[in-house]
């Protein structure tokens, strides 16, 4: 069982498309996280959500819509995909704040 | 604006060895510090933490180091086994209160084990 899964694995798209990254985690936590490893290798916080609610939204661009249907799940929303979008989306979840479980990643190329 | 440093791309050790791996950060207001390590393909998973009120903390073959002073931190692996190669990412806990709260990642070192 896979505590934190992340679809698709790998996403490789054209600019101008829009696409989506669904993220379900099963360990019962509050807060989920969307983190994106550039090719620079951070790992910088997107988004944070705690019980569906929207907590930090670290200046992302409104092309990226996250939405959280239930606190199980958190889904990234991309619209009009540019080049610099490529990058590897981690989808993350914790209870405590500090002690992550983080999904394998998604890969994504924009050509 | 790097708040979490890790100077050292990769770090190459013999098995058996120590392996010690550096972070500093800028920000006083961190509370919490923390390891991850990372296999390729794989999401981070999460390694030992150390709380900024403590200056130690040791998990079998993992000791966290923490010098607030210097803004320093330090993970030591011993004895080094070919297993351990992987990234390891130093984290910073940023609290704002409630339940907001992320972790700000370094860059990563990626340490080699050779048998």
């Amino acid at each position: 069982d896979t505590a934190v899964s992340q679809t698709p694995k790998y996403l490789v798209t054209q600019m101008g498309n829009d696409k989506s990254i669904k993220c379900e985690q099963n360990l019962g936590h509050d807060t989920m996280y969307w983190y994106k490893q550039d090719s620079k290798k951070f790992l910088k916080i997107m988004f944070s959500y705690n019980n569906k609610e929207l907590i930090i939204n670290e200046t992302v661009p409104n092309r990226f819509s996250p939405k959280s249907p239930d606190k199980a799940h958190l889904n990234l929303h991309i619209n009009s995909l540019e080049l610099g979008d490529s990058a590897v989306y981690f989808c993350a979840s914790s209870q405590n704040l500090w002690r992550y479980t983080f999904g394998s990643g998604t890969r994504l190329t924009v050509v | 604006d790097q708040q979490v440093k890790q100077n050292s791309p990769s770090l190459s050790v013999q098995e058996g060895r120590i392996s010690i791996l550096n972070c500093d950060y800028t920000n006083s207001m961190f509370d919490y510090f923390l390891w991850y390590k990372k296999y390729p393909a794989e999401g981070p998973t999460f390694l030992i933490s150390i709380s900024s009120i403590k200056d130690k903390n040791e998990d079998g073959r993992f000791t966290v180091f923490l010098n607030k002073s210097a803004k320093h931190l330090s993970l030591h692996i011993v004895p080094s086994q070919p297993g351990d190669s992987a990234v390891y990412f130093c984290a910073a806990r940023k609290n704002y209160g409630g339940s907001q709260g992320n972790l700000i990642f370094g860059k990563g070192t990626k340490l080699s084990v050779k048998p």
